[in-house]
């Protein structure tokens, strides 16, 4: 089994919709991150969190929210999707530990209609 | 502020030829970490190496190898001999305090037979 999942996959949603990704790690890290990645661009970081009540904004937040279940849990929400927010989102997961590498989840792609 | 540049949008090849793949970055931390990840078309991330700046010995892995040079902030990636399974985006990143990742906007690589 994979060690960084996200659900959906795929999903086509219509404009100002209600729509949240997911993400589970079975790596026990406590560090997650949601990134989004739009066609000839990098990926750009939009929430990360470094344990359950530590939250944080990254350069691209405003439209998202995020929320941290749990150690192993951590979900992408957009409010009221509209279709510039149509990208692949990765979630990806590290540790504290200076060495460690940041894994990352399969991917959601998400369509905005 | 933190920066990677991969000037090469788009470079394409003919198996068996040698190609490398620019990074040239930004940063005013004295320790940092970069990354070089793969993006097959099937669009996952895949890790390819990790780098602390302490450590500019160059890295080999099969055909892939590394050349890290402090002196002219860059981390290049050569693939030699190239394959048709090499054809993919890559990605090279630096890691900011955070732990996130600032990546560059990626090269796309393809290598026909």
């Amino acid at each position: 089994d994979a060690d960084v999942t996200q659900t959906p996959r795929n999903r086509i949603t219509k404009t100002g919709k209600r729509i949240m990704l997911e993400c589970s790690q079975t790596k026990g890290h406590d560090r997650m991150y949601w990134y989004r990645q739009d066609p000839g661009l990098g990926l750009q970081l939009i929430y990360y969190s470094f344990d359950v009540k530590d939250i944080n904004k990254g350069e691209i937040s405003d439209g998202y929210s995020v929320s941290r279940q749990a150690q192993a849990k951590f979900s992408l929400s957009l409010e009221s999707a509209i279709p510039n927010q149509t990208a692949l989102y990765f979630c990806a997961t590290t540790t504290s530990l200076a060495e460690e590498t940041q894994y990352f989840g399969p991917g959601t792609r998400l369509l905005v209609l | 502020a933190q920066k990677v540049t991969q000037a090469q949008t788009e470079i394409s090849v003919v198996e068996k030829e040698d190609v490398t793949l620019d990074c040239v970055y930004e940063t005013r931390d004295t320790t940092y970490y970069l990354f070089w990840y793969k993006q097959p078309p099937s669009g996952e991330l895949v890790f390819l190496i990790r780098r602390n700046s302490f450590d500019e010995q160059n890295e080999i892995s099969g055909r892939y190898s590394w050349n890290f040079q402090k002196s002219t902030s860059s981390f290049n990636f050569t693939i030699t001999a190239s394959q048709v399974v090499d054809s993919a985006v890559y990605f090279c990143a630096l890691r900011h305090s955070g732990y996130a990742l600032n990546f560059g906007k990626g090269t796309s690589l393809l290598v026909t037979p």
